[in-house]
C-alpha cells in the first residue's frame, strides 16, 4: 500500500539556524498537506500543495511540492523557539471525494535550543 | 466560530471494557474523520464519514466502529478493550476538499 516516508526524525536545531524536513511517497499523490503539532496539542494544518513543482511560502517556511508529485520538502530560515514540535506531512489516500481519508508520515520532531 | 470538539479529554479504562468518544465538528463541516494517534504507529486513519454515511475505514478491528448523526456530530466506539489501544483519539472536520481541522483530542488509557 502506499507509504508516506520522512526524514530526518528528529532534528535539533539551534536558533538562527535553518533546516529542511523531507517527505517521500511510494505512490504519486494528487496533493501533499503538512501539519505541525505542538508537544501535547494536536496537528494544525500549515498548507496544501497540489500543483507538480509548486513552492508556496509562509514567512520563515517555504513548502516544495516535487516535479513528480511524490516528493515534498519543508525549509524552515532563522529557526525560532516558536518552531518547536513536530511536522507532518500527509497525502490522500483514497479517492478524490475521500479527502478525510490521509496517510500521514511520521514526522520530524524539531527541538530548538536557544 | 467554534473549533472541533472533543469528549471527553481523558478517559481511563479498563481491559475488556467499551468506550464511546464524542466529536462535534466545526459548524458547516459535513466531514468528519478519525485518527489514532500513538508514539510507535504515529497517525493512523480510523474511519471517515460524511452525511452519515461512513465513506471510508482503515485497518482496525472491527472493535472499532463509528457513527455521525444528522447534525454532523460524530462517535465512535471501541469494545472489549485492549492494552494497545491506549492511544490518543483525534477527530479531524472538514468542508469538501479542504484541509482537516483537529480536536484536542481525547487521550485513552486502558489498565
Amino acid at each position: 500500500g502506499q507509504q508516506v516516508m520522512q526524514i530526518p526524525q528528529y532534528q535539533h536545531v539551534q536558533e538562527g539556524e535553518d533546516f529542511t524536513t523531507y517527505c517521500n511517497s511510494s505512490t504519486t499523490l494528487s496533493n501533499i498537506q503538512w501539519y505541525k503539532q505542538r508537544p501535547g496539542g494536536h496537528p494544525v494544518f500549515l498548507i496544501q500543495l497540489v500543483k507538480s513543482g509548486e513552492v508556496k511560502k509562509q514567512k520563515r517556511l517555504t513548502f516544495q511540492f516535487g516535479e513528480a508529485k511524490k516528493n515534498s520538502s519543508l525549509h524552515i530560515t532563522a529557526t525560532q523557539t516558536t518552531d518547536v514540535g513536530t511536522y507532518f506531512c500527509a497525502g490522500p489516500l483514497g479517492t478524490t471525494d475521500s479527502w478525510g481519508k490521509l496517510q500521514f508520515g511520521a514526522g520530524t520532531q524539531v527541538v530548538v535550543t536557544p | 466560530k467554534a473549533g472541533v470538539t472533543q469528549t471527553p479529554r481523558y478517559l481511563i479504562k479498563t481491559r475488556g471494557q467499551q468506550v464511546t468518544l464524542s466529536c462535534s465538528p466545526i459548524s458547516g463541516h459535513r466531514s468528519v474523520s478519525w485518527y489514532q494517534q500513538t508514539p510507535g504507529q504515529g497517525l493512523q486513519f480510523l474511519f471517515e464519514y460524511f452525511s452519515e454515511t461512513q465513506r471510508n475505514k482503515g485497518n482496525f478491528p472491527g472493535r472499532f466502529s463509528g457513527r455521525q448523526f444528522s447534525n454532523s456530530r460524530s462517535e465512535m466506539n471501541v469494545s472489549t478493550l485492549e492494552l494497545g489501544d491506549s492511544a490518543l483519539y483525534l477527530c479531524a472536520s472538514s468542508l469538501a476538499g479542504g484541509p482537516l481541522h483537529f480536536g484536542n483530542g481525547t487521550r485513552l488509557t486502558v489498565t
